[in-house]
């Protein structure tokens, strides 16, 4: 069955990085793009952007144009998601789904990436 | 700043119906924003409902409909069951991207 596999929790300090990725299965990985989206504590879905696994082009949320980077490796049908200068702000749950792009929706979600951001 | 407006929450008896709207802060939604609805429970990861304005994801229940009524894209629920106790997003494409409606916290009782 179709499955997206994220990495597990990372804890960071105020102005690192963190790097999660997002394995794909049960599908062709360059036939669909990958789009991420956080969740903060007790708050709503934000979209941070999303990539094309066939191709790498990538279409970033203006407020995280600079501080993220989205790549693919089609190797091993894997994304990642790179956000930098973490602050306390950035403390949420990541998410990548599948972006069926014809229709703008995403059908098939991974369960989760906790990040959190503490001195 | 376009801003996706949905209800913060709603209530419904089991066994109602109920409709969760999606809207613009400035103008309408038609299905040129390709509308599309989620529902996410406590700790768990969004379930697709319903995209591109009224077709239902693989193995959702018939009792979730979409629509689009008057100005705003529209989530219908038809025999409202315990387990629909949730929060529903919904998403709006903007042409440059997506953006997510703030939730509706739906409570069955």
């Amino acid at each position: 069955q179709v499955q997206l596999v994220q990495s597990g929790a990372e804890v960071k300090k105020p102005g690192a990085s963190v790097k999660v990725s997002c394995k794909a299965s049960g599908y062709t990985f360059t036939s669909y793009d990958i789009i991420w989206v956080r969740q903060a504590p007790g708050q709503g879905l934000e979209w941070m952007g999303w990539i094309s696994a066939y191709n790498g082009n990538t279409n970033y949320a203006q407020k995280f144009q600079g501080r993220v980077t989205m790549t693919t490796d089609t190797s091993t049908s894997t994304a990642y998601m790179e956000l930098r200068s973490l602050t306390s702000d950035d403390t949420a749950v990541y998410y990548c789904a599948r972006l069926f792009l014809y229709f703008y929706y995403m059908d098939v979600w991974g369960k989760g990436t906790t990040v959190t951001v503490s001195s | 700043q376009t801003v996706v407006t949905q209800e913060p929450s709603f209530s419904v008896s089991p066994g109602g119906t109920v409709t969760l709207t999606c809207g613009l802060s400035s103008g309408s939604v038609s299905t040129s924003y390709y509308p599309s609805w989620y529902q996410q429970t406590p700790g768990q990861a969004p379930r697709t409902l319903i995209y591109s304005t009224n077709t239902r994801s693989s193995g959702v229940p018939d009792r979730f409909s979409g629509s689009i009524l008057g100005n705003k894209a529209a989530l219908t629920i038809t025999g409202a069951q315990a387990d629909d106790e949730s929060d529903y997003y919904c998403v709006l494409y903007m042409g440059s991207g997506i953006l997510f409606g703030g939730g509706t916290k739906l409570t069955v009782l």
